[in-house]
């Protein structure tokens, strides 16, 4: 058991660009969650897959989001053209179906410039 | 929306110092969890509990569910520069047994 991994850890980009970030879950974890994270705050809710369905999406989740696990294994979540209020900790975490609790990966920084 | 509003937001204190901090709610959950943040990282679950009344004991740590299951607290005994951090508690939301719903946290830091 590695944990769940993400990558990159940090990343600074230029207002407008389009960014993309990784998660690899936990392997025999079926679940899989983003959330994002400001300063200050508690994580938010982005959105959830069991296996490779995406089953929900929160209204945080604008038109710029997008999110992807085809095989059912690691996700990207990719944010178009950036803007700096999306500046956060964007958090991985997955679990197990009939388990509770979450186990989260590091997160990615990001800051929008 | 379910909100999880903790209390305090931000303690400091000397270590070997006792403390409590809470997290309530209006609505009913199934079953709350403990997370605690170190900067940089994501956030490690402490415990979870689930039936009204529950306590549970990690260590100093002493995790209580209210009766009504909607509200909990933490108490840590004698506390630690090591407990330094970001105590966050989370529920499932209402209308989705996957979505954790987050409180805003306590950071709490303990001075030597």
């Amino acid at each position: 058991d590695t944990g769940v991994s993400q990558d990159p850890r940090h990343k600074i980009t230029k207002r407008g660009q389009n960014v993309t970030f990784r998660c690899d879950p936990i392997s025999e974890h079926n679940r899989l969650y983003w959330y994002r994270q400001t300063l200050g705050q508690g994580p938010e809710f982005l959105t959830y897959f069991q296996n490779e369905a995406q089953l929900e999406k929160s209204r945080l989740l604008s038109d710029r989001f997008s999110a992807e696990r085809p095989k059912g294994s690691f996700s990207t979540l990719e944010i178009q053209r950036t803007e700096q209020g999306d500046s956060a900790m964007y958090l991985c975490a997955s679990s197990l179906e009939g388990r509770v609790g979450y186990t989260f990966g590091s997160g990615t920084r990001l800051t929008v410039v | 929306t379910q909100l999880l509003e903790q209390s305090p937001q931000f303690l400091s204190i000397q270590e070997g110092e006792n403390l409590t901090v809470y997290c309530n709610s209006s609505s009913v959950f199934s079953s709350l969890q403990w997370y605690r943040q170190e900067p940089g990282e994501g956030p490690v679950l402490l415990v979870t509990v689930v039936t009204g009344g529950e306590v549970k004991k990690l260590k100093r740590l002493t995790f209580q569910f209210g009766d009504a299951r909607k509200d909990s607290s933490l108490h840590i005994t004698a506390a630690q520069p090591g407990d330094t951090g970001l105590y966050l508690c989370a529920g499932y939301s209402s209308g989705s047994a996957r979505q954790l719903t987050f409180g805003s946290g306590t950071q709490l830091t303990v001075l030597p």
